[in-house]
């Protein structure tokens, strides 16, 4: 079974460009988490996409954004970037769990770096 | 809303050492859940284990034990003879039942030295 995989590996940017990170699930989960992990801040929540809806996001400014798509996979948005977005980006993915809070399945993430 | 706190920011210790990771949380639901995730160098994180606030047994598995008390809000991991493979970040999670996504702590950082 193939795991969360998110793309790119790696990406730069330059302050006020837009930068599109994607991730798809695991087959068979319907729930795409992503999360921001700044050296030193552990990860911080950014939202939570199931069946296609936004559920929840995390105490972040409307510049990040994102979608969930028929297929599961997912696209996280970070427009206008600023120097302090450079971090690693995790997807993670969960099945659908009747008593919720299921683990979730992290992908390797996507290193973005903003000059 | 919830909160983790792992206080030690970095542990270092000799291999077969015994280690404690601390891990205090907070939350206002009566119904949660608290998880241990690894972030060895490779950047994956990978799931340990999953605990809900009506279970609170003791857990070992391995080397790995884990600690629950809601007396005190705490989840503690040990890990018992450590090896150098242990070496990793370690993230303590808390997600409420109203709200599935999971809120972790800052991480704990531990070296085992050879």
């Amino acid at each position: 079974e193939a795991g969360v995989t998110q793309s790119p590996t790696h990406l730069i940017k330059t302050r006020g460009q837009q930068a599109t990170l994607r991730c798809s699930p695991i087959s068979g989960h319907t729930s795409v988490y992503w999360y921001q992990q700044a050296l030193g801040l552990g990860l911080q929540f950014l939202l939570w996409y199931d069946e296609g809806e936004e559920r929840n996001r995390g105490n972040f400014p409307p510049r990040f954004s994102g979608r969930q798509f028929p297929n599961y996979s997912s696209e996280l948005n970070v427009n206008a970037l600023e120097l302090e977005d450079s971090a690693l980006y995790l997807c993670a993915s969960s099945p659908w769990d009747t008593e919720y809070n299921s683990p979730l399945h992290f992908g390797n993430g996507t290193r973005l770096t903003v000059t | 809303a919830q909160k983790v706190t792992q206080a030690q920011t970095e542990i270092s210790v000799v291999e077969k050492e015994d280690v404690t990771l601390d891990c205090v949380y907070e939350t206002r639901d009566t119904t949660y859940y608290l998880f241990w995730y690894k972030q060895p160098p490779s950047g994956e994180l990978v799931f340990l284990i999953r605990r809900n606030s009506f279970d609170e047994q003791n857990e070992i598995s391995g080397r790995y034990s884990w600690n629950f008390q809601k007396s005190t809000s705490s989840f503690n991991f040990t890990i018992t003879a450590s090896q150098v493979v242990d070496s990793a970040v370690y993230f303590c999670a808390l997600s409420e039942t109203n709200n599935n996504d999971m809120r972790f702590g800052a991480g704990t950082r531990l070296t085992v030295k050879p």
